[in-house]
């Protein structure tokens, strides 16, 4: 079992719609948790951190369920601009190492 | 915020020359850099972390005497390919950060091409 698993996609959703991703993890001692966002050919940059309590910035709403080891993304009103590959990152408890998922790709469709 | 250099974004080289990628952080000091890389339609795996001052942590599977790790001074380390070869073409992308909890910033990367 991969240490982070996401579906890969593409997931084809047009303008002003709702759409979530969903990531699982084997390591249940796992402490930290990320989104990513990588554009083609470019290096990925932080969406947002994910905390216990769940957390919200703007359309984008992240969330944690340690019980069953997986964290969520969710984008509403889905924008043309949003439309690339979001990354799951796990960092183990007790490592500096982040761990990431294959990523999952959005398009969004005029 | 943290900001990461990385340079240069594109290199092509001849097969059997090395090549050196430079990551600086620009407005902190970094004791710990990390190099990954990415094949197409892949995701980032580790390939080592960086100590300012001392040897870097390769991951199992990489080779160390492959991929030279210089990190020289706290903000920056180098990573150089020797003897590159067709299959080293990949794109590499340092990382560097503050804490684990705010996460990591990345290089803007460094698209390699071995022909």
């Amino acid at each position: 079992r991969k240490e982070v698993e996401q579906d890969p996609g593409p997931f084809n959703v047009p303008e002003g719609a709702t759409v979530a991703f969903n990531c699982t993890y084997s390591n249940s001692a796992s402490q930290s948790f990320f989104w990513y966002r990588q554009d083609c050919r470019k290096e990925p940059k932080l969406l947002m951190s994910v905390y216990s309590s769940g957390n919200e910035d703007g359309r984008f709403t992240a969330q944690l369920n340690r019980a069953s080891q997986y964290i969520s993304l969710l984008i509403r009103d889905s924008k043309l601009s949003d439309s690339a590959t979001y990354l799951c990152v796990v960092n183990p408890e007790g490592t500096y190492k982040y761990i990431f998922g294959t990523g999952t790709r959005l398009k969004v469709l005029a | 915020g943290a900001v990461v250099s990385q340079h240069p974004s594109r290199v092509i080289c001849k097969s059997g020359t090395s090549v050196k990628i430079e990551c600086r952080s620009l407005d902190f000091q970094a004791t710990t850099m990390f190099w990954y890389r990415q094949f197409p339609k892949q995701s980032l795996m580790l390939m080592a972390t960086s100590n300012e001052g001392s040897k870097a942590t390769y991951e199992q599977g990489v080779e160390k005497d492959k991929f030279l790790i210089n990190h020289a001074s706290l903000t920056l380390s180098t990573l150089t390919v020797t003897s590159a070869h067709p299959e080293d073409s990949s794109f590499y992308i340092c990382s560097a950060g503050t804490g684990s909890n705010y996460g990591y910033t990345f290089g803007s990367g460094t698209r390699l091409t071995v022909v």
